[in-house]
C-alpha cells in the first residue's frame, strides 16, 4: 500500500493564481481531511469528508474549496491564490464511520508559496 | 469548542536526559481521544499513540510512556533516556466525533549529543 500521497510536494504561485493540490489514499478510508500547517500555529483543518460525495467545513475553510466524488480521492483546491495561503497542506485519512476515533494516516504534506 | 495547549515551544535536553512535553486540554465532550503525534525533521506526522475519555491507566512503549490524568485535564508525554533522532516537533491532539482533529500548537524537542 502506497498509504495517503500528495502532489505535488513543492508549489509556487503567483497571487490570484488557482490550482488543485491532489490526494489519494489507497486503504479504503471513509474519512479524509485536509490540514494546514503553519510557524507557530500547529496544524488547523480545512476541510474534511466523511464519505464520497459529503464534505463539510474545518475550522479555516475561507478559500478554499473540495469535493469527493470517489473514496480514494480528495483533492483542494486554490480558487484564488493569496501570500495568507503560503503555508504546508498535509492530507490526511482514517479508516472506520463518524466517532470511531481511529487514528489519521498523514500524507508527506506539499509545500506552497504564495508570490 | 475544542482546545489544546502545549505551553513549551521549544525544549533543549543532552542526550540521555528524560524529558517530559505537556500537554493539556479543554473540551465539552464525554467522550473524547487524545492524540501524540512526531514530526521528524524530514515533515511527515508520525502517530505515537491514541488514549480514550475513559481510560486513565498510564502506558509504556518501550522509552515512551503517557500520562493521562482527566483530574488536571492533562496528556503528558515522558521520553526516558532521550537520543538524538527524538529530535522533533511533538503535537497533542484531542479527536472529536466527527474524526476531526484539533492540534496544539507543538513542542520542538532538541536532544544535543
Amino acid at each position: 500500500n502506497a498509504g495517503v500521497t500528495q502532489t505535488p510536494k513543492f508549489q509556487v504561485l503567483k497571487t490570484g493564481q488557482s490550482m488543485t493540490l491532489q490526494c489519494a489514499q489507497d486503504m479504503n478510508h471513509e474519512y479524509m481531511s485536509w490540514y494546514r500547517q503553519d510557524p507557530g500555529m500547529g496544524l488547523r483543518l480545512i476541510h474534511y469528508s466523511v464519505g464520497a460525495g459529503i464534505t463539510d467545513q474545518g475550522e479555516v475553510p475561507n478559500g478554499y474549496n473540495v469535493s469527493r466524488s470517489t473514496t480514494e480521492d480528495f483533492p483542494l483546491r486554490l480558487l484564488s491564490a493569496a501570500p495568507s495561503q503560503t503555508s504546508v497542506y498535509f492530507c490526511a485519512s482514517s479508516a472506520g464511520f463518524v466517532g470511531s476515533y481511529n487514528e489519521q494516516f498523514f500524507g508527506p504534506g506539499t509545500r506552497l508559496t504564495v508570490l | 469548542a475544542q482546545k489544546v495547549t502545549q505551553a513549551q515551544t521549544e525544549i533543549s535536553v543532552v542526550e540521555k536526559e528524560d524529558v517530559t512535553l505537556d500537554c493539556v486540554y479543554e473540551t465539552r465532550d464525554t467522550t473524547y481521544y487524545l492524540f501524540w503525534y512526531k514530526q521528524p525533521p524530514s515533515g511527515e506526522l508520525v502517530f505515537l499513540i491514541r488514549r480514550n475519555s475513559f481510560d486513565e491507566q498510564n502506558e509504556i512503549s518501550g522509552r515512551y510512556s503517557w500520562n493521562f490524568q482527566k483530574s488536571t485535564s492533562s496528556f503528558n508525554f515522558t521520553i526516558t533516556a532521550s537520543q538524538v533522532v527524538d529530535s522533533a516537533v511533538y503535537f497533542c491532539a484531542d479527536q472529536t466525533g466527527a474524526n476531526n482533529l484539533f492540534f496544539g500548537t507543538g513542542t520542538r524537542l532538541t536532544v544535543i549529543p
